[in-house]
């Protein structure tokens, strides 16, 4: 099991450029959860998927921010433009369909954002 | 439980001693708990988790404990060693989703 993969693992952008980031889910997970970590804010739930479907983005900062997952095995994350203030870590996690199964984080991408 | 912004609480043992890490979570509804490790650099990783109908759970020497009443979690490790420090969360799912709470920095000191 090759775990959730996320590319890259670093990205160092200019303000105002697009970014994209992405995930490969552990296959078999049905569910897919992008979260964004900060020091001050913590880990926060920006968007998941159920079934490649949107479940709830009510977690995405405005409308520079969006996601997508057109198969199972495959999502990005997009901003455009991007802000020093979008400078974070970024996580997509995955999980099985049962109620109550453990999600499964990848090493995350650190974006910088000048 | 709450981002503690820029200040983790920070929780040092001697290697070898216990560690108690607690979490008091906010939704009366969350029926499921998780416990997850985050190294420098890394994902968060699971290590345990516990269903509401229960209120201890035991791993690999770690040991979950749920009190529902006062909505406290702890983790227990055992015989800590420096392998395990690293930032720990709690985490708990209402309506399948899951809310993370601040985190604590567990040091192990040699």
């Amino acid at each position: 099991d090759a775990g959730v993969i996320q590319s890259p693992r670093h990205e160092v952008t200019e303000m105002g450029q697009e970014v994209t980031l992405r995930c490969k889910p552990i296959s078999g997970h049905n569910s897919l959860f992008w979260y964004r970590q900060t020091m001050m804010r913590g880990l926060e739930l920006l968007i998941y998927f159920n079934n490649n479907v949107p479940i709830d983005d009510s977690g995405m900062p405005e409308d520079r921010f969006s996601a997508k997952m057109p198969n199972a095995s495959f999502s990005t994350l997009k901003i455009q433009p991007s802000e020093p203030r979008d400078s974070a870590v970024y996580f997509c996690a995955s999980s099985s369909s049962s109620y109550n199964s453990p999600l499964h984080f990848g090493n995350g991408t650190r974006l910088t954002v000048t | 439980g709450e981002s503690v912004g820029l200040h983790l609480p920070t929780l040092s043992v001697q290697e070898g001693d216990n560690s108690i890490i607690n979490c008091a979570y906010s939704n009366s509804a969350s029926d499921y708990f998780i416990w997850y490790k985050q190294e420098s650099g890394k994902g968060p990783q699971f290590i345990i988790d516990i269903r509401s109908n229960m209120d201890k759970r035991q791993g690999q020497r770690v040991t979950v404990l749920l009190n529902k009443t006062v909505k406290h979690l702890s983790l227990q490790i055992a015989a800590t060693q420096p392998g395990d420090s690293a930032v720990y969360f709690c985490a708990e799912n209402a309506g399948n989703m899951l809310t993370f709470g601040g985190g604590t920095r567990l040091m192990v000191k040699p």
